[in-house]
C-alpha cells in the first residue's frame, strides 16, 4: 500500500511565529509533492508543489522536498490566524500531476492570535 | 478566474438508490478526476478521465461507479445502487491548460445515504 503520512495534530502556533508541517511517503516512485489547505466543509486548495530535491519559495511558504530521506515539508512563516485549517500533502508519480493525487490524512492547524 | 463547478451541494438518497453527481471541469483542461472525503477521513482518489475513457481507477471504484462525459462540458458520476458506506464528499477535479501542475478541485457534493 503506497502511503502519504503525516501527523494529523492539532498543531498550535502563535500568530507571527512559523508553523512547520511535515509529510513522509512511502512510494519512491513518487515524484511531485503538493500542499492543499482545507477549512472545513471545504475542498482542498494549492498552496504549492515541489518536485526537485531542496527549498521552494512562494510568499510566506517554503515547501522543502529530501527525496532520499522521502520527506516534504511546508514552513509558514509569520502564521495568520487565517492559517488555521487542515494542511493535506498528497504525491504523485508524475512529473506533471496528471497521474492520481495520494494524499495523506492532514494537519490540523490552529494559529492563535 | 476559472472554476470547477459541482451540483448538487448536497444530496441526500436512500439506500440502494441511483445517484448522479455532475462536474463541469474548467473549460480548457484534458483531464478529470473524482476523489471522495468521508468526515473525518482523508481524500481518496476514485477515478481519473482522459480522451473520453477511463485512465485509472481505485479498488473503490467498484462496478456500482461509472463516469461519463456525455456532451464536451459536464463530467458525471454515477453510483448505481448506493449503500451507507457511500456517504461522503465527493469532490471532481480537473487538470490542463497551461497549468499542468495543479489539479483543480471543486466545491463538492455532500452525498448522505440513509
Amino acid at each position: 500500500q503506497k502511503e502519504v503520512e503525516q501527523n494529523s495534530g492539532p498543531l498550535s502556533v502563535p500568530e507571527g511565529a512559523i508553523a512547520s508541517l511535515n509529510c513522509t511517503y512511502s512510494d519512491r516512485g513518487s515524484q511531485s509533492f503538493f500542499w492543499y489547505r482545507q477549512y472545513s466543509g471545504k475542498s482542498p486548495e494549492l498552496i504549492m508543489f515541489i518536485y526537485s530535491n531542496g527549498d521552494k519559495e512562494d510568499g510566506r511558504f517554503t515547501a522543502q522536498l529530501n527525496k532520499a530521506s522521502q520527506y516534504v515539508s511546508l514552513l509558514i512563516r509569520d502564521s495568520q490566524p487565517s492559517d488555521s485549517a487542515t494542511y493535506l500533502c498528497a504525491a504523485t508519480i508524475s512529473n506533471f500531476g496528471n497521474e492520481k493525487l495520494t494524499f495523506g490524512t492532514g494537519t490540523r492547524l490552529t494559529i492563535i492570535p | 478566474e476559472p472554476e470547477v463547478t459541482q451540483t448538487p451541494s448536497h444530496q441526500v438518497t436512500q439506500m440502494g438508490q441511483e445517484v448522479i453527481l455532475r462536474c463541469v471541469p474548467i473549460s480548457n483542461h484534458l483531464y478529470f478526476y473524482w476523489y471522495r472525503q468521508i468526515l473525518g477521513q482523508k481524500v481518496e482518489f476514485l477515478v481519473s478521465f482522459y480522451n473520453n475513457e477511463i485512465s485509472e481507477k481505485s479498488e473503490i471504484f467498484d462496478d456500482q461507479f461509472s463516469v461519463e462525459r456525455p456532451d464536451g462540458s459536464n463530467f458525471t458520476l454515477k453510483i448505481r445502487s448506493t449503500k451507507l458506506e457511500d456517504s461522503a464528499m465527493y469532490f471532481c477535479a480537473s487538470l490542463g491548460g497551461h497549468t499542468y501542475n495543479e489539479q483543480f478541485f471543486g466545491p463538492g457534493t455532500r452525498l448522505t445515504v440513509l
